[in-house]
């Protein structure tokens, strides 16, 4: 079984369009997490997200807006779509929110042309 | 901030060579230190970690050994496989109000030739 996993793996659209992206963890953990991966491979967090209580990384732009319909799930939902945020998108989780270890998703390749 | 600073790539090696990988960070309070591993096409996964001054942590041959006075991290294994290129990942948690928010180093990707 999958612990952490994503839908779709593959999101091509265009400029201007609302996408939605899904993760889902089986884990049981309390706390999820939003990352976003460049064309660079480089990292950085978005959002966290523990019993209904949303940390924001206030670089984020509020076109990002994160939903958790349960404590299993939370999405990604991102309003009027930019070239600049064609990336590779992952999902993580955690046992706690102080736990260490976090679980990733195999992650969305988010293409906007 | 926090930040985390990693030898950029590509790392060629031939099969069975020594790896070392660098990693220093800049962090207030006192950081817990991680490397995550990504192979092609996949998510990351916890290679191993360090949650205090002077502790090693190790997995699958690889070891890492925090380092405070030196704000270090560094990544070796005495002898890779095939199997072990994948793009590697130095990280730092600081817990507090928002978690265990993971700050990332850029990454360096490992090329191991046979």
């Amino acid at each position: 079984d999958t612990a952490v996993s994503q839908t779709p793996k593959y999101l091509v659209t265009q400029m201007g369009n609302d996408k939605s992206i899904k993760c889902e963890q089986n884990l049981g953990h309390d706390t999820m997490y939003w990352y976003k991966q460049d064309s660079k491979k480089f990292l950085k967090i978005m959002f966290s997200y523990n019993n209904k209580e949303l940390i924001i990384n206030e670089t984020v732009p509020n076109r990002f807006s994160p939903k958790s319909p349960d404590k299993a799930h939370l999405n990604l939902h991102i309003n009027s779509l930019e070239l600049g945020d064609s990336a590779v998108y992952f999902c993580a989780s955690s046992q706690a929110r102080s736990s260490y270890e976090q679980y990733f998703g195999p992650g969305t390749r988010l293409t906007v042309t | 901030g926090n930040s985390v600073t990693q030898m950029e790539g590509p790392v060629t090696l031939s099969e069975e060579a020594f790896l070392t990988i660098n990693c220093t960070y800049t962090a207030t309070g006192y950081p817990s230190l991680f490397w995550y591993v990504q192979y092609p096409g996949e998510g990351l996964q916890l290679l191993l970690k360090a949650t205090k001054a002077d502790d090693k942590g190790s997995n699958k041959g690889f070891e890492a050994t925090y380092r405070k006075e030196t704000t270090s991290f560094h990544l070796e294994k005495g002898s890779v496989q095939v199997s072990d290129s994948a793009v590697y990942f130095c990280a730092l948690s600081t817990n507090n109000n928002a978690g265990n928010m993971l700050t990332f180093g850029g990454g360096t990707r490992l090329m191991v030739k046979p």
